[in-house]
């Protein structure tokens, strides 16, 4: 089955930094990628997605890039905010196949 | 309140117990599915429904856990027996159907904010 690797584990980053976070999965099947962010307490929220027909896709300060050949897609934040702290899930699946096969976490913290 | 509703939000049971918990997804989602997450991991899937068939079941879904969603609707997972490792954060999510021209099947995926179980 599908086996999603998720790097680093804790990042800690400068107030107007960047920070990127990176996912490799095992499945060359799978072609849907979502980006989740926890905040303490609360549910998963979907933050951004891509699928496999792109390699790159843009939301305001966050984007995701995919290399479908080296099966890795990471997470981009730039001008980082206090806000913006949290735990990032990435997330791998196949069409048809319905579940979501998650990494295990980055804890992300914004420094002021 | 539209989003995907968990009842309760907090359970505390002892070994042995019997525990069942509910979720209410979004009433346009056909799809359903629930996750096991412990702390300071990512949610791992335990079974989905299609509409009222359950579709998979993960091999984590021991003898002692059940899942149903009678009518399409609402559903409930019920652990028989707890153990300790047992307590955990249970997350209910739902989906959308898939757009007809093959989209994405998991667009729209929306968590509930949990059942927090915690086994003494």
């Amino acid at each position: 089955g599908e086996n999603v690797e998720q790097h680093p584990s804790t990042l800690s980053v400068q107030e107007g930094d960047s920070a990127v976070i990176k996912c490799t999965y095992s499945d060359s099947a799978s072609n849907y990628f979502p980006w989740y962010k926890q905040e303490l307490g609360k549910r998963p929220q979907l933050i951004i997605d891509i699928r496999s027909n792109v390699g790159e896709k843009k939301d305001q300060r966050i984007a995701v890039t995919l290399n479908k050949t080296a099966k890795h897609f990471s997470l981009h934040i730039t001008e980082t905010q206090p806000e913006d702290s949290a735990v990032y899930f990435c997330a791998a699946s196949q069409q048809g196949a319905q579940k979501l096969v998650f990494g295990q976490g980055t804890r992300l913290t914004i420094n002021p | 309140d539209t989003g995907v509703s968990q009842d309760p939000r907090h359970k505390i049971t002892k070994r042995g117990q019997n525990v069942t918990f509910r979720c209410d997804p979004i009433s346009e989602h056909n799809r359903l599915y629930w996750y096991r997450q412990t702390l300071g991991q990512g949610p791992e899937f335990l079974t989905y429904f299609q509409n009222e068939a359950q579709l998979e079941k993960s091999r984590l879904l021991s003898d002692r856990f059940s899942a149903e969603r009678p009518k399409g609707s609402f559903s409930t997972l019920e652990i028989q027996r707890t153990e300790q490792g047992d307590s955990a954060m249970y997350l209910c999510a739902s989906s959308r159907p898939s757009y007809p021209g093959g989209g994405s099947p998991n667009y729209g995926y929306t968590f509930g904010s949990g059942t927090r179980l915690t086994v003494v």
